[in-house]
C-alpha cells in the first residue's frame, strides 16, 4: 500500500536553530498537510498545499513556518527559529483529489526535540 | 475555540466488550466526520468515516453513528480485542467548501486500553 514517507524521524536541535522537515506523499496525490502533535495533545492543523500554493494555514503556522514542494515528489516544512515550543510530533499528509476521495493519509511522523 | 469535543479520555474495556467513543462538533458546515487510530510513535491512520446523509455506517466489528440534530456522532468497536489498544481521534472536516481543502479539525483523543 503506498504510504507517506517523512525524513527525519528523530530530530534534535537547539533553540534558534533552523530545522527542515521532509516528506514524500504519495505518488499520485494532490493535496499536502502539515500537522503537529504536542505530547499527549490533540493533532493540530497547521497549513494545507495546493497547486503549488498554501491554501489555508493555522493561527500557529506564522512567520517563522514555510513550506515548500521543491521537486515532484518533496514537501518540505522549514522552521526558521526553533522555540522550545515548538517540539512537537510534526505529521505530513496527503489526499488524491477532492473529488476521487476524502481520506488524508498521514505520514509517521518527525519527533522534533527543541533544547 | 474547540470544534470537535470528544470523551472519554480514557476507557478501560475488557476483551470481547463493547467500546464507546462520543464526540461533538459546534460547526454545521463539517461534512465529513472521520475516526483515526494512532498507535504510539506512528501517525493517525484512518479508521472509518461518515458523511451527515447516513445515520450508521459499520465497518467489521467498526461502527460509527451519526445525530444530525445533535451534532454528535460516535465509535462503537465491538467485541473489542487487545490489539485494539491505541489512541482514537475523532475529527471533522469541511470537504467540499471553497478553499479548506478538507482541513481536519481533530478532537482530543481517547486512549483506549482492552484487557485480554
Amino acid at each position: 500500500e503506498p504510504e507517506v514517507t517523512q525524513t527525519p524521524s528523530h530530530q534534535v536541535t537547539q533553540m534558534g536553530q533552523e530545522v527542515i522537515l521532509r516528506c514524500v506523499p504519495i505518488s499520485n496525490h494532490l493535496y499536502f498537510y502539515w500537522y503537529r502533535q504536542i505530547l499527549g495533545q490533540k493533532v493540530e492543523f497547521l497549513v494545507s498545499f495546493y497547486n503549488n500554493e498554501i491554501s489555508e494555514k493555522s493561527e500557529i503556522f506564522d512567520d517563522q513556518f514555510s513550506v515548500e514542494r521543491p521537486d515532484g515528489s518533496n514537501f518540505t516544512l522549514k522552521i526558521r527559529s526553533t522555540k522550545l515550543e515548538d517540539s512537537a510530533m510534526y505529521f505530513c499528509a496527503s489526499r488524491v483529489d477532492r473529488a476521487l476521495g476524502n481520506t488524508i493519509y498521514f505520514g509517521e511522523g518527525s519527533w522534533l526535540t527543541v533544547v | 475555540q474547540q470544534q470537535v469535543k470528544q470523551s472519554p479520555q480514557s476507557l478501560i474495556v475488557q476483551k470481547g466488550g463493547i467500546s464507546i467513543i462520543n464526540c461533538a462538533y459546534e460547526n454545521t458546515a463539517f461534512d465529513y466526520f472521520p475516526w483515526y487510530q494512532q498507535f504510539p510513535g506512528k501517525g493517525p491512520a484512518l479508521l472509518i468515516a461518515i458523511r451527515p446523509d447516513v445515520s450508521e455506517k459499520k465497518e467489521g466489528r467498526f461502527t460509527i453513528s451519526f445525530n444530525k440534530s445533535a451534532k454528535q456522532f460516535s465509535l462503537h468497536i465491538m467485541d473489542s480485542q487487545p490489539g485494539d489498544s491505541a489512541t482514537y481521534f475523532c475529527a471533522a472536516s469541511m470537504v467540499d467548501r471553497g478553499s479548506t481543502l478538507g482541513r481536519l479539525y481533530f478532537g482530543r483523543g481517547t486512549q483506549l486500553t482492552v484487557w485480554p
